[in-house]
């Protein structure tokens, strides 16, 4: 699976819409980029995943580059919940287990 | 409906002794899966099972952990001879069915060890 990266933290203004960039550059055919986000002492949650075509749900949209190296995922309009550690993941098929990285801590504030 | 739960939510327990973590998941998910998490760190995959079957075992970090699952339900961790680096959040996930494409991992509160 590929190696992800991701900035260690970024700050957002409630109500903004908030942009957290991933590094996959060596990301294969046949990887999908998955979302995760953890709020401070809950297991992770998914949020969205795609291939190669944007994505959208109630969550969050999910932009993905034509050479599909990097992605963006966007909360359009931040509130103090969704502060949390973001965890991108690419994995390709076969097993099911999901390699975290260090994730982006993102903090929404007033 | 119910989600993954996971008992006991926090355990502590003195080195040496052996220490049994459960894990119920969503019902009728075949698919179970066991991470790990230190203090300030991500999230380190453990086993996965599918069905009563666990073909990767790989991030089992030594002879101390085993995990077993029967009749394609509850899951059962167990770390024999604890030690103070066992020290973590054990989290347990569960999704529907073994999918190549989509994985949505469901995943439990967690039971967070301590191993004086």
């Amino acid at each position: 699976d590929a190696k992800t990266t991701q900035p260690t933290s970024m700050d957002c203004a409630e109500g903004r819409a908030a942009n957290l960039p991933c590094n996959h550059s060596t990301i294969s055919g046949n990887e999908y980029v998955y979302w995760y986000r953890q709020i401070h002492s809950q297991g992770p949650q998914y949020i969205i995943h795609g291939l190669k075509n944007n994505e959208t749900n109630e969550m969050a949209s999910l932009i993905i580059t034509e050479d599909r190296k990097s992605s963006t995922l966007i909360l359009p309009h931040a509130t103090l919940r969704d502060t949390a550690v973001y965890y991108c993941i690419s994995r390709s098929g076969g097993y099911n287990k999901l390699i975290f990285g260090a994730g982006t801590r993102l903090a929404v504030h007033p | 409906g119910a989600g993954v739960s996971q008992s006991p939510s926090n355990k502590v327990t003195e080195k040496g002794k052996d220490v049994e973590l459960r894990c119920d998941p969503i019902s009728g998910h075949t698919a179970l899966y066991w991470y790990r998490q230190s203090l300030g760190q991500g999230l380190e995959f453990l086993i996965y099972f599918q069905g009563n079957s666990a073909p990767d075992k790989s991030g089992l970090p030594s002879d101390r952990f085993s995990a077993e699952r029967t009749g394609g339900s509850v899951s059962t961790l167990t770390i024999q001879r604890t030690q103070q680096e066992d020290s973590a959040v054990y989290l347990c996930a569960s999704s529907p069915m073994w999918d190549r494409d989509f994985n949505e991992q469901f995943f439990g509160p967690g039971t967070r060890l301590t191993v004086l």
